[in-house]
C-alpha cells in the first residue's frame, strides 16, 4: 500500500521555465512533508519542508504547496536551471518520526 | 559541519556471504536511521535509533539483517547470510531530533551475485 505517491515517473522542462513535481498522500494523519533531490551515486538532500498547519513553504527558488483537502502536495522550482536536473522524492510523517518516500520524479531541465 | 559519512562506497559480494555497512552520522544527531532503497523505488526503513536505543525496528528482517549503535553514535549494519534479493542501495541518514530533517549519506551499493 503506497501512502506516497510520485505518478510522473519523470518530467521535463527548458531552463528558466517553472517545473512543478506533484506528490499524492492517502494518510491524514501526515503532518509534516518534505521534499529531497539525489543526484546519481549521491544520497538524497534535503531542500524544503512544510507543515500541515500551512498550505505554503518558499526558500528561494523553491516553494512547496500542500492542499489537505485533497492530500496533495507539489513542488515549484522557478526559474529551472539545468543543475536542478536531478530525482525528486516527496516524504510525508504521520506524527512519528518514521518518514514515507514517495517513488520519486526524475526531472530533466533542458538548456 | 561534516555530513553523514558512509562506508564502503560499494559492495560486491557472494550469495551466503556476511556482510556489514559502517555509519558515522552529524556530530550532535541523536537520532540515527538506516534504510533501503532499490532501483526505481523510494527510500524505505529498516531501522531507527534514538541515542543507542533501535526504538523502530519493526521492518528490519531479523533472520538475517541485524544492527548495532554503539554508544550512541557511529552505526553498522550487518547482513548475514547475503541473498539475490538484497542488492540495493543502504542508506543511512541522521537527524538532530526525530522530528528534524534528515541529512542522508551518499549509501552502499551492495551488489550480490
Amino acid at each position: 500500500d503506497q501512502q506516497v505517491k510520485q505518478n510522473s515517473p519523470s518530467l521535463s522542462v527548458q531552463e528558466g521555465r517553472i517545473s512543478i513535481l506533484n506528490c499524492d498522500y492517502t494518510n491524514s494523519m501526515f503532518d509534516y512533508f518534505l521534499w529531497y533531490k539525489k543526484y546519481p551515486a549521491e544520497g538524497p538532500t534535503f531542500l524544503i519542508s512544510i507543515s500541515s498547519i500551512k498550505d505554503k513553504n518558499e526558500d528561494g527558488r523553491f516553494t512547496v504547496f500542500l492542499n489537505k483537502s485533497a492530500k496533495h502536495l507539489s513542488l515549484h522550482i522557478v526559474p529551472s536551471q539545468p543543475g536542478d536536473s536531478a530525482v525528486y522524492f516527496c516524504a510525508a510523517r504521520p506524527g512519528t518520526y518514521k518518514y514515507i518516500f514517495g517513488t520519486g520524479t526524475r526531472l530533466k531541465v533542458l538548456a | 559541519e561534516a555530513g553523514v559519512v558512509q562506508s564502503p562506497r560499494y559492495k560486491i559480494i557472494e550469495k551466503k556471504q556476511p556482510v556489514a555497512f559502517w555509519c558515522n552520522p552529524i556530530s550532535g544527531h541523536n537520532t540515527l536511521y538506516w534504510y533501503l532503497q532499490n532501483l526505481g523505488q523510494g527510500p524505505e526503513l529498516l531501522i531507527r535509533y534514538e541515542n543507542e536505543e533501535a526504538v523502530d525496528d519493526s521492518q528490519l528482517p531479523k533472520d538475517r539483517f541485524s544492527a548495532e549503535r554503539l554508544k550512541g553514535v557511529d552505526s553498522t549494519l550487518k547482513i548475514q547470510p547475503a541473498e539475490l534479493g538484497d542488492s540495493a542501495v543502504y542508506l543511512c541518514a541522521s537527524s538532530l531530533r526525530g522530528n528534524s530533517p534528515l541529512h542522508f549519506g551518499n549509501g552502499t551499493r551492495l551488489t550480490v551475485t
